[in-house]
């Protein structure tokens, strides 16, 4: 059976300090790792990731895979209280299908105080 | 903009009754999913399509089954809805690419009580 697990599973900080979120994974088949960000409503999209030791990057947030070890990291520098949401991971594998079947962890509980 | 719209925000219905939760996509993808999402749980899949009138289970796929009659609209049902069956309920959609990599984009989700 697939998992993908995160941690940690909640995280408290104050604005300008950087954090990193994990996320492991066992599945087979796997085709790609994708990172999702949840506030109030549904989730949207901020990275995928294929290859090992090539960082995704966009503006403050950063991410990375490593396909040996089976984990990513998403880093959030500088963080802003904007940045306070639900983080999930989740793995595509083939499912037997080409339909990109997900995995979702848990998720991370990120809280940015002022 | 990929658009995925669920047709109720919120719902509320008895043990027993037949649910039907819709899905509409706009951007002519081949794939659909429906997840459930608990706390603590995270997302669950609990079906998913990838062409017109094919489906697949997901995870839990117990107490419910779906429809995909055209490729933008992908229907979950609750034969006889049951307490344990309130949950939010997200769908969907992605395209498929050669090499099938694809983000999903969400619909903003069903809140669904069963009393």
């Amino acid at each position: 059976e697939d998992k993908v697990v995160q941690s940690p599973l909640s995280l408290v900080v104050h604005e300008g300090d950087t954090v990193t979120l994990n996320c492991s994974y066992e599945v087979t088949n796997f085709r790609s790792l994708l990172w999702y960000k949840q506030e109030k409503k549904a989730p949207t999209f901020l990275f995928m990731l294929t290859s090992s030791g090539i960082e995704k990057k966009s503006g403050r947030l950063s991410s990375i895979l490593d396909k040996k070890e089976l984990f990513s990291i998403l880093n959030i520098t500088a963080t802003q209280t904007g940045d306070s949401a639900v983080y999930l991971c989740a793995v595509d594998s083939t499912g037997g299908t080409n339909a990109g079947k997900s995995t979702f962890g848990d998720g991370t509980t990120l809280t940015v105080k002022p | 903009d990929v658009k995925v719209t669920q047709s109720s925000r919120y719902l509320v219905k008895r043990t027993g009754e037949k649910v039907f939760l819709e899905c509409v996509q706009d951007m002519d993808h081949e794939n659909m999913f429906w997840y459930r999402q608990d706390p603590g749980l995270g997302l669950r899949l609990i079906y998913f399509s990838y062409d017109v009138k094919m489906k697949e289970k997901g995870d839990i796929p117990e107490g419910y089954s779906v429809s995909r009659e055209k490729k933008e609209r992908f229907s979950l049902i609750l034969e006889s809805a049951s307490t344990n069956q309130t949950s939010m309920y997200l769908c969907a959609s992605s395209p498929t690419d050669g090499e099938g990599h694809n983000e999903q984009f969400f619909g903003p989700g069903t809140r669904l009580t069963v009393l």
